[in-house]
């Protein structure tokens, strides 16, 4: 069974600071990797994809390492509008079609 | 406006009365699926729709029903809801297998099974 393992934090960061997640998975054939970001028992939406080759959209880079199989992401320059928690998904199929969710990793973002 | 919308929001039932909450989306999509989140259990997807008619089980199954009639609505029936029940459900729905597309989110349903 596909596990994907989050340290659940909370990181706590002051505004402008540079902070990181890493995500742990347990399946060395999976391919397919999403951060989520989660507010506050809302819905979760996409934050971006996370690509071999590494994926960069503004402040936010996430980062694939297979051979110590686990994926990153980094925030610079934090904001308080990014306190949120937040998801990685492992989505390969592997023959079905169930996606694996961690528990999330808490941020929150102080003045 | 692309979306994906549950109903109810919030439901307050007891053990045993059989209830449905209902999924739509307006984007043509060919995946749904229905997930359950839980204080450190993180979201675990119950079932999932490959296309109408096309469903299967996910990870927590039991205790739970669906149906795909058409391609825009996926419900969720509890036919016996007991109290370990009690969670935050999310419908979900993307155009592939979530693999391979972005899975959008609805609004997520509250239940509490007294």
């Amino acid at each position: 069974r596909k596990e994907v393992e989050q340290d659940p934090g909370p990181f706590n960061v002051p505004e402008g600071a540079t902070v990181a997640f890493n995500c742990t998975y347990s399946n060395s054939a999976s391919q397919s990797f999403f951060w989520y970001r989660q507010d506050c028992r809302k819905e979760p939406k996409l934050l971006m994809s996370v690509y071999s080759s590494g994926n960069e959209d503004g402040r936010f880079t996430a980062q694939l390492n297979r051979a110590s199989q686990y994926i990153s992401l980094l925030i610079r320059d934090s904001k308080l509008s990014d306190s949120a928690t937040y998801l990685c998904v492992d989505l390969s199929s592997g023959g079905s079609y169930i996606p694996t969710f961690g528990r999330g990793t808490s941020l929150i973002v102080h003045p | 406006e692309a979306q994906v919308t549950q109903n109810p929001r919030y439901l307050i039932t007891v053990t045993g009365k059989k209830l449905t909450v209902t999924c739509s989306q307006n984007m043509n999509h060919e995946y749904m699926s229905w997930y359950r989140q839980d204080p450190g259990l993180g979201l675990r997807q119950i079932y999932y729709s490959m296309n109408v008619e096309v469903t299967d089980k996910g990870d927590v199954p039991e205790g739970y029903k669906v149906s795909r009639k058409e391609k825009r609505n996926f419900p969720l029936i509890l036919e016996s809801p007991s109290p370990n029940q009690t969670s935050l459900y999310f419908c979900a729905s993307s155009f592939g297998p979530g693999g391979q597309e972005t899975q959008y989110f609805g609004p997520g349903t509250r239940l509490l099974v007294l």
